[in-house]
């Protein structure tokens, strides 16, 4: 079946520091690939989406690119802020009738200033 | 239209009783879904509805859970008998669409405590 597979956080890094959280998918077909973040005491929101190989998502200064090739897509923030401390969530969609969400186990990430 | 939204938020319950869920999607997003979330897990898939018709179900719902969308609209969640592992957070979620891709959106999630 489909899996995710995120880094193990939780990830501590100073305010402006580079961020990268790996995630790595397992899937029949070509799935739609999603990055969801629960703030505390929030329910999960979407942060960005992928829908094809080489697409590009990204908001709020998040990116992350749909790579076929090595089936990842990564997380990416060039400069932290304490109000991104959450968990980070990495989901695959495979479609084709099937719209079930697999997620990975979360990364947390927490940004000290 | 302030999202979807689930009740009640908490629920405590004594092992083998039964407990109901509902979860109201927002408005005309034909898809609703639900999912199981463990402390340190991500979310896990329980089952989804296009409009009134249940149309998967996870191997993780045992012949315990049911889950029901009459008319399409809102949902519930019902499980019989309950046990210590069913403690988790409850999730429901939406979305509008006839292909994937598309965004669902969550609620905040009952949490269920089975004592």
């Amino acid at each position: 079946g489909d899996s995710v597979t995120q880094m193990e956080g939780p990830v501590t890094l100073s305010e402006e520091a580079f961020l990268t959280i790996n995630c790595t998918y397992t899937a029949t077909g070509y799935p739609s690939l999603f990055w969801y973040v629960q703030y505390p005491g929030e329910g999960l929101q979407l942060l960005l989406k992928a829908t094809k190989a080489d697409d590009k998502g990204s908001n709020k200064g998040f990116e992350a690119t749909y790579r076929k090739e090595t089936t990842s897509f990564h997380l990416e923030k060039g400069s932290v802020q304490v109000s991104d401390s959450a968990v980070y969530f990495c989901a695959a969609m495979t479609g084709a009738g099937s719209y079930q969400l697999t997620f990975g186990k979360g990364t947390k990430l927490s940004v000290i200033p | 239209d302030t999202g979807v939204s689930q009740n009640p938020r908490h629920k405590i319950t004594k092992r083998g009783q039964n407990v109901t869920f509902r979860c109201d999607p927002i408005s005309e997003h034909n898809r609703l879904y639900w999912y199981r979330q463990t402390l340190g897990q991500g979310p896990e898939f329980l089952t989804y509805f296009q409009n009134e018709a249940q149309l998967e179900k996870s191997r993780l719902l045992s012949d315990r859970f049911s889950a029901e969308r009459p008319k399409g609209s809102f949902s519930t969640l019902e499980i019989q008998r309950t046990e210590q592992g069913d403690s988790a957070m409850y999730l429901c979620a939406s979305s509008f669409g006839d292909r994937g891709g598309t965004e669902a959106f969550f609620g905040q999630g009952t949490r269920l405590t089975v004592v």
